[in-house]
């Protein structure tokens, strides 16, 4: 089955400074790759996600880079503010109708 | 729509007793999730449902655990008897596959405690 490895593990920034999160996947046939960031006590919630069909995606402050090739992908948050701080989690799965596979988290402290 | 509602929200149980956790996905959507989350382990996919037909069990941990969805609207995770190793976050998650089935909504959470 797919297994999929997030790095680091946590993650300490200053205020403003950009924060990168990095995941690698095993199944080639993975084409569907989310973030979800869980805060404190609260549910995952869904904050980007990219399809294999393309390299990179951007919201705003965020955006995410796929390298099909080498099978990992990315994300960036740029101009980090206090309430970034959580727990990221990568996830990859293959196809509309299959279960997600997600990685460990990743705990980003963004510090003043 | 309310979101994914989930209940209890917290359950403080003693070992051997039977724990019922239940789920009420999003109106419309037709996939439902079971997810554990520990800290050792992170997100585990449990078990998950299409159109109330359970697809993939092989995330239950053994034959303690158990999911039913009687209908569109409720599904339940039981686990019978509990021990504290069972101890953990239960998310009940739900997707609509003309959104792309694997964009999950999750609940609140259950948070269970065993004794």
């Amino acid at each position: 089955g797919e297994n999929v490895e997030q790095h680091p593990s946590t993650l300490s920034v200053q205020e403003g400074d950009s924060a990168v999160i990095k995941c690698t996947y095993s199944d080639s046939a993975s084409n569907y790759f989310p973030w979800y960031k869980q805060e404190l006590g609260k549910r995952p919630q869904l904050i980007i996600d990219i399809r294999s069909n393309v390299g990179e995606k951007k919201d705003q402050r965020i955006a995410v880079t796929l390298n099909k090739t080498a099978k990992h992908f990315s994300l960036h948050i740029t101009e980090t503010q206090p309430e970034d701080s959580a727990v990221y989690f990568c996830a990859a799965s293959t196809g509309t109708a299959s279960k997600l596979t997600f990685g460990t988290g990743t705990r980003l402290q963004v510090t003043l | 729509d309310a979101g994914v509602i989930q209940s209890p929200r917290h359950e403080v149980t003693e070992m051997g007793q039977e724990v019922t956790l239940r789920c009420k996905p999003i109106s419309g959507h037709d996939y439902l999730f079971w997810y554990r989350q520990t800290m050792m382990r992170g997100l585990e996919l449990l078990i998950y449902f299409n159109n109330n037909v359970p697809i993939d069990d092989s995330g239950m941990p053994e034959d303690r655990f158990s999911a039913k969805m009687p209908n569109a609207s409720f599904s339940t995770l039981k686990i019978q008897p509990s021990e504290p190793r069972d101890s953990a976050v239960y998310f009940c998650a739900s997707s609509l596959s003309s959104n792309g089935a694997n964009v999950l909504t999750f609940g609140a959470g259950s948070r269970l405690t065993v004794l």
